[in-house]
Formats: structure tokens, sequence, C-alpha cells
């Protein structure tokens, strides 16, 4: 079993949707949890950190369930811009840092 | 520019070639990541130094791959004896501690 297992999508959604991902994690000893964009041919840059309480930016809801080892990205308002590959990430303890392979998303006009 | 850097931001090499890559992290951060993404795959982690000390190196990691980190400022990664399979984007990141990690632009390698 991988570590941090994504749906590969991809999500195809119109403008304006509220579209959800989910991500699994088989490392309890994860401590740490991020989510990253990913646009084609280009680095990962950090989109949100993921708090046990939830956090939100703009658009951007992230939550952790501990008891059931999942994170969740919310996006809300979806905008054509929004259109990329999402990656989430667990930090096991501050050490390994492990990426999931990615949820595709394209936002139609 | 205080972001990490990678060089060459390109690499064509023939089969057998050795190749080098550097990496230079934000100079404050104490951690530092190679990983490896082919295309429609998420970054494959390959192996992490915290200061100049090596960690851990994934199993995925052939002997033909090494790593340093002299001085716990820049690194390098060099494969040795290049074979098609090691065709890929090569990604360099680096992190305070265990906090969000910070990638550059990275390597890509076609070994032809």
């Amino acid at each position: 079993r991988k570590e941090v297992e994504q749906d590969p999508g991809p999500f195809n959604v119109p403008e304006g949707a509220t579209v959800a991902f989910n991500c699994t994690y088989s490392n309890s000893a994860s401590q740490s949890f991020f989510w990253y964009r990913q646009d084609c041919r280009k680095e990962p840059k950090l989109l949100m950190s993921v708090y046990s309480s939830g956090n939100e930016d703009g658009r951007f809801t992230a939550q952790l369930n501990r008891a059931s080892q999942y994170i969740s990205l919310l996006i809300r308002d979806s905008k054509l811009s929004d259109s990329a590959t999402y990656l989430c990430v667990g930090n096991t303890g501050g050490f390994k840092t492990i990426f999931g392979a990615g949820t595709r998303l394209f936002v139609k006009a | 520019d205080t972001g990490v850097s990678q060089d060459p931001r390109h690499k064509i090499t023939k089969r057998g070639q050795n190749v080098t890559f550097r990496c230079d992290p934000i100079s404050e951060h104490n951690r530092l990541y190679w990983y490896r993404q082919t295309l429609g795959q998420g970054p494959e982690f390959l192996t992490y130094f915290q200061n100049e000390a090596q960690l851990e190196k994934s199993r995925l990691l052939s002997d033909r791959f090494s790593a340093e980190r002299p001085k716990g400022s820049f690194s390098t990664l060099e494969i040795q004896r290049t074979e098609q399979g090691d065709s890929a984007m090569y990604l360099c990141a680096s992190s305070l501690r265990d906090r969000e990690a910070f990638f550059g632009q990275g390597t890509r390698l076609t070994v032809v």
C-alpha cells in the first residue's frame, strides 16, 4: 500500500462548481500535512498547510481527520485558473516528506 | 532570488554517461530533499539531508545514484552510467525542520 494515496481523477468541473479531493495516508506517525499545486511541467508549489482544526484560505478549505487518516481539500467557486494537479503531502515526524501521485483538475468555461 | 535553485535546468546525455546536478537550497533551511518525477506521477522521494547528514535513501535508488551535501549547504546528485529509465524531472526541495518544503524548478534529464 502506498504511504499517501489520492484519486488520480481527472475531475472535470464547470466554472463556479465546488469540488473536493480526498487523500488517505497509511503512516499514523505522520504529523504534518500539506496540499501542493502543480501546473504542467512546473515545480510543485505550496497551496496550504493542513491543521487538525481545519483551515480556510479564501475559496480553499483543508481538513484533517486523524482517526480515519485522511485529509481533504475543498475548492469553492472554481476558476479556470484552478486547473492543475493537486498533490497531498504527509510528513512523518520530520523525516520523509511523501507525496501522493496527485489529482488532476480541469475547470471548464 | 532567495528561492531554491537548481542547475542545469535541462540535460541531455547519452546512455552510459555520468551526470551531476546541483541544488542550492534556501539559505536558512536545514533540510534538503531530492525527488524524481515522471509524467503523470507525483514526486517520488529519493533521499534527504538534515544539514550535511544524509538521513535516508529510498530503496528505489540504485547504487548508480549518489548524493552529497558538503557543509550542509548546496547538494549534488550524481547518476553514473545513465540508463534510458533515468529520464525524468529531478526536483530538489528544502525546508526548515518539518515545515513546508519549497521546490526548485527542477532539472529535466533526457537519456538518449
